[in-house]
C-alpha cells in the first residue's frame, strides 16, 4: 500500500524566516505523481504544485521551492520569508492507481503540516 | 466556470437520519471521488467514479452509497447517520487521460452529526 509520511504536525516559525515542510512516500508504482496542497483556515483546498516521478529537476516559484529525491523518496517544499498568510495546513499527496481499471488514481494523502507564521 | 460546487456546505444531523451530498462539475470530467478529511488523518477516499453509472468503493466505503447518473454529478448518501460520519467531505474531480493525475477539489461540506 501506498504510503506519505508528514512527520511534523505543527511548525510555529516568525514572519521573514525559511521553513521546509517534510514529505517522504513509499510506493510500488514506476509512475506516478506527487502534489502539495494547502488548506488555509477558510477549509477549501488549494493546489500548489504537482512532479512527475520522471521530472527530479527541483522547481521555485515565488517564495515556493519544491525539491524532489527520488533517491530518498521525499518531496520536501520550502516556503522563503515566510508570511502571516502562509499560516495554514499543508499536505502533500501521492497518485496511486486505483484497480481493476488500471487507469482511475486516487490520492493518497499525509496527515498534514499545520505551519504558524506570526508577527 | 464555477469548478466542482457541492452542496450544502454545512448541515448538522441527528443519528439515524438520511441525507445526501451534491457534487456538480462543469469541466465534462469523467473521474469523480469522494473524500473525507478527519482531523490529524488527511484526506480519505470514500468511492470513486470512472464515468457516468458507474463507482466503485475507496478506502472508508462503509455506511456511504453513491450515484452517478449524470456525468456531471456525484452524489454520497448517508441512509443512516452515524456520530462516526462528523467530519468535512470533498468532492474532486479530474479528466481521463489528462497528464498529472490533478484532482480539482470543490469548497467542502462540513457534516456532524449528533
Amino acid at each position: 500500500a501506498q504510503k506519505v509520511t508528514q512527520a511534523q504536525t505543527e511548525i510555529s516559525v516568525v514572519e521573514k524566516e525559511d521553513v521546509t515542510l517534510d514529505c517522504v512516500y513509499e510506493t510500488r508504482d514506476t509512475t506516478y505523481y506527487l502534489f502539495w496542497y494547502k488548506q488555509p483556515p477558510s477549509g477549501e483546498l488549494v493546489f500548489l504544485i504537482r512532479r512527475n516521478s520522471f521530472d527530479e529537476q527541483n522547481e521555485i516559484s515565488g517564495r515556493y521551492s519544491w525539491n524532489f529525491q527520488k533517491s530518498t523518496s521525499s518531496f520536501n517544499f520550502t516556503i522563503t520569508a515566510s508570511q502571516v498568510v502562509d499560516s495554514a495546513v499543508y499536505f502533500c499527496a501521492l497518485s496511486e492507481t486505483l484497480p481493476p481499471s488500471g487507469t482511475a488514481s486516487k490520492l493518497t494523502f499525509g496527515t498534514g503540516t499545520r505551519l504558524q507564521v506570526t508577527l | 466556470n464555477a469548478g466542482v460546487t457541492q452542496t450544502p456546505k454545512f448541515r448538522v444531523l441527528k443519528t439515524g437520519q438520511s441525507m445526501t451530498l451534491l457534487c456538480a462539475q462543469d469541466m465534462n470530467h469523467e473521474y469523480m471521488y469522494w473524500y473525507r478529511q478527519d482531523p490529524g488523518m488527511g484526506l480519505r477516499l470514500i468511492h470513486y467514479s470512472v464515468g457516468e453509472g458507474t463507482t466503485a468503493k475507496g478506502e472508508v466505503p462503509d455506511g456511504y452509497n453513491v450515484s452517478r447518473l449524470k456525468k456531471q454529478n456525484f452524489l454520497l448518501g448517508l441512509e443512516s447517520a452515524a456520530p462516526s460520519q462528523t467530519s468535512v467531505y470533498f468532492c474532486a474531480s479530474r479528466q481521463t487521460g489528462a497528464s498529472g493525475d490533478e484532482q480539482y477539489f470543490g469548497p467542502g461540506t462540513r457534516l456532524t452529526v449528533t
